[in-house]
């Protein structure tokens, strides 16, 4: 079993639209995570870090549920400028920094 | 400042060339790292540096050589690479490898022929 596994996607979604997707994590020791957005054949820049209260940026918000060992990412009113592979990232304590990857979830927004 | 930069952003080698990437980061951290990215794939860790010293070798190839002259800088050294490495190379830095935000630099495009 993965470490952290995503629904690859496509999320197919209209412009204006909602869309929201999760990840799941196996290892409880996990301590920090973050939500990445990667372009094509661009480097992954920081989306968002998770608190466990929840958090939100603008139009985005992330939640974590430490009990079931999900995260989850709501992109509200979503843009065609949205479009992108969102990575689940999760650092484990004593992992010395090392990211534990999902593999993405593609999201494409439609005119 | 959260800005990473690596160099060349492109590079074309042959098999038995020797090359290196360079990165660089200004913003104080004291970790920096490497990644290989494949194709639809999320980045592989290579190696960690904290504090200018190596602290994870992800079991890399000898072929991969870092360096860490600095603490502002850090080199990947590349010699007698195969086809199969050519893929986005990317590095990062944290503030430490403690659960730290990593900051991802444009990566360096390599093609190995």
């Amino acid at each position: 079993r993965k470490e952290v596994e995503q629904d690859p996607g496509p999320f197919n979604v209209p412009e204006g639209a909602t869309v929201a997707f999760n990840c799941t994590y196996s290892n409880s020791a996990s301590q920090s995570f973050f939500w990445y957005r990667q372009d094509c054949r661009k480097e992954p820049k920081l989306l968002m870090s998770v608190y466990s209260s929840g958090n939100e940026d603008g139009r985005f918000t992330a939640q974590l549920n430490r009990a079931s060992q999900y995260i989850s990412l709501l992109i509200r009113d979503s843009k065609l400028s949205d479009s992108a592979t969102y990575l689940c990232v999760v650092i484990t304590t004593d992992s010395w920094g090392k990211l534990q990857f999902g593999a993405g979830t593609q999201v494409v927004v439609t005119p | 400042d959260t800005e990473v930069t690596q160099t060349p952003k492109h590079l074309v080698m042959g098999m038995t060339n020797k090359k290196s990437l360079k990165c660089e980061q200004h913003m104080g951290h004291r970790a920096m790292y490497w990644y290989k990215q494949k194709a639809k794939k999320p980045p592989e860790l290579m190696f960690v540096y904290s504090y200018e010293k190596l602290s994870i070798n992800e079991s890399v190839p000898s072929r991969f050589s870092p360096e860490c002259p600095n603490s502002s800088l850090l080199n990947l050294h590349l010699h007698a690479l195969q086809p199969e490495d050519s893929a986005l190379y990317l590095c990062a830095s944290s503030q430490e490898t403690s659960g730290d935000t990593q900051y991802f630099g444009p990566g360096t495009r390599l093609t190995v022929l």
